[in-house]
C-alpha cells in the first residue's frame, strides 16, 4: 500500500522562485491537509481540503496556494519563494469523520536560499 | 497561542522501564487526542487516540491517560525499547458541530531516548 506519496523529498530553491510539492493519496481519503513544520515546533496546517474542487486555509496559508481536481492529488504552490518557507512540509489524508486518524506522507525538506 | 502544549523538549529512559510523555492543552473545545511517532526523515505515524468519553485507552505497551478537568494527557509506554526511540506528538481535534473536518493542533514535540 503506497499510503501518502509526496515529491519531491528535498528541494533548495532561490528566494522568488515558485515550485509545486506533489501530493497523492490512494486509500480513497475524501480529506486531505497541508501541514509544515519548523526546527522544534510541531506541524501547523496550511491548507485543506474537504473533497476534489473545496479547500480552506489552515492557519499559515500566506504565501502559499492548493488545488484539489481530483480525490487522490492535492498539489501545494509556492510563489515568489521566501527564506520563511524554509520548513519541511507534510501532507496527510484522512476520512474526515469522527475519531479517525490523520495518514501523512513522508514530508518534502524545502531550503529557500 | 499554543493550544497544545509539550513542555518536556525530551526524555531519557533506560530500556526495559516506563516512558511518560505529557501534553496539556487548552482549548475545551477538544474532543479527540492522538499520538503520533516520528523518525527522522519520515513522516508522522499514529499511535494511539482517545476520545473525550474515555479517560484511559490501551494498545499494547501504550496507553493514552486523559484528564479532561486538568485539560492533560499522558502517554504511557511500558516496557520502554531502544526501537520506541523518536520523537512524539500529540495532537488534538475539535468535532464539536462537525466541521472541524479533521484538523489537528500539534504540539512541539518530545525526543525520546530509550537507552539499551
Amino acid at each position: 500500500n503506497a499510503g501518502v506519496t509526496q515529491t519531491p523529498k528535498f528541494r533548495i530553491l532561490k528566494i522568488g522562485q515558485s515550485m509545486t510539492l506533489q501530493c497523492t493519496q490512494d486509500m480513497n481519503h475524501n480529506y486531505m491537509y497541508w501541514y509544515r513544520q519548523d526546527p522544534g515546533m510541531g506541524l501547523k496546517l496550511i491548507y485543506y481540503s474537504v473533497g476534489a474542487g473545496i479547500t480552506d486555509k489552515g492557519e499559515v496559508p500566506n504565501g502559499y496556494n492548493v488545488s484539489r481536481s481530483t480525490t487522490e492529488d492535492f498539489p501545494l504552490r509556492l510563489e515568489l519563494a521566501a527564506p520563511s518557507q524554509t520548513s519541511v512540509y507534510f501532507c496527510a489524508s484522512s476520512f474526515g469523520q469522527m475519531n479517525t486518524e490523520a495518514f501523512f506522507g513522508q514530508g518534502t525538506r524545502l531550503t529557500v536560499v | 497561542d499554543q493550544q497544545v502544549k509539550q513542555n518536556s523538549p525530551s526524555l531519557s529512559v533506560q530500556e526495559g522501564r516506563i516512558s511518560i510523555l505529557n501534553c496539556d492543552y487548552t482549548n475545551s473545545m477538544f474532543d479527540y487526542f492522538l499520538w503520533y511517532k516520528k523518525y527522522p526523515a519520515e513522516g508522522p505515524t499514529f499511535l494511539i487516540s482517545i476520545s473525550s468519553i474515555k479517560d484511559k485507552n490501551e494498545d499494547g505497551r501504550f496507553t493514552v491517560f486523559l484528564n479532561k478537568s486538568a485539560k492533560h494527557l499522558s502517554l504511557h509506554i511500558v516496557p520502554s525499547q531502544p526501537g520506541d526511540s523518536a520523537v512524539y506528538f500529540c495532537a488534538a481535534s475539535a468535532y464539536a458541530g462537525g466541521t472541524s473536518y479533521g484538523k489537528l493542533t500539534f504540539g512541539q514535540g518530545t525526543i525520546l531516548t530509550v537507552h539499551p
